[in-house]
């Protein structure tokens, strides 16, 4: 089975621009989260979706949005770029929601000049 | 609101030797704790996943222990290999939902 996949794996943009990025779960995984890892630091919070429905928000500006569509996938908008933004963009799946061991992509790497 | 710490940030081992990777979170009220190890630029893979109500899992030269209510993990790894190195996250699941809360990693060197 694939696991999760995540594209673009490389993306540069310039600030002001708006960008999307897109995850698929792993098949049968109805959970999709997003996270967001500066270059030494831990992964970050970003959302949480199952079932089409939000279930989770970290602490991140409305530049951010998100969607899960009908077959499980998911998109992450970012819009007006910041230089800050500039991070590595991880997508994780799981069956369910509630403790459930995570399963993460190999991430897509947003530079944004 | 939870903080994890993990120590050391960075640690160089020879080849063979054991090493302990320490972790410790401020809430005890935790859903579960799980350790990833992630290579350079890469996403990350799941080694041990442990519930609040167990002490300590193990999956081949890795053991992962946890006191909840110390706050505390720490994850062993045996006659370590050149392979080994990784960045090693530790990640707690708070009863609220599945959002995890990462430490920032340690570094691990293993020379050859």
């Amino acid at each position: 089975d694939a696991g999760v996949t995540q594209s673009p794996t490389h993306l540069i943009k310039t600030r002001g621009q708006h960008v999307t990025l897109r995850c698929s779960p792993i098949s049968g995984h109805k959970s999709v989260s997003w996270y967001q890892q500066v270059l030494g630091q831990g992964p970050q919070f970003i959302f949480q979706y199952y079932e089409k429905e939000e279930r989770g928000r970290g602490n991140f500006p409305d530049r951010f949005s998100a969607r899960q569509f009908p077959n499980y996938s998911s998109e992450l908008n970012v819009n007006a770029l910041l230089l800050g933004d500039s991070a590595l963009y991880l997508c994780a799946s799981s069956r369910r929601v509630g403790g459930e061991k995570l399963f993460f992509g190999s991430g897509t790497q947003l530079s944004v000049l | 609101k939870q903080e994890v710490t993990q120590i050391p940030a960075a640690l160089s081992v020879p080849e063979g030797e054991n090493l302990v990777l320490n972790c410790s979170f401020t809430d005890s009220a935790i859903y579960n704790l799980q350790w990833f190890r992630q290579d350079p630029g890469k996403g990350l893979t799941s080694l041990l996943l442990i519930q609040s109500s167990q002490r300590e899992q193990t999956s081949g030269r890795l053991n992962a222990s946890l006191d909840k209510s110390s706050g505390r993990s720490t994850l062993y790894i045996a006659a370590s290999q050149p392979g080994d190195s990784a960045t090693y996250l530790c990640a707690v699941t708070e009863t609220s939902g599945s959002r995890l809360t990462f430490g920032e990693g340690t570094q691990l060197t293993v020379n050859p």
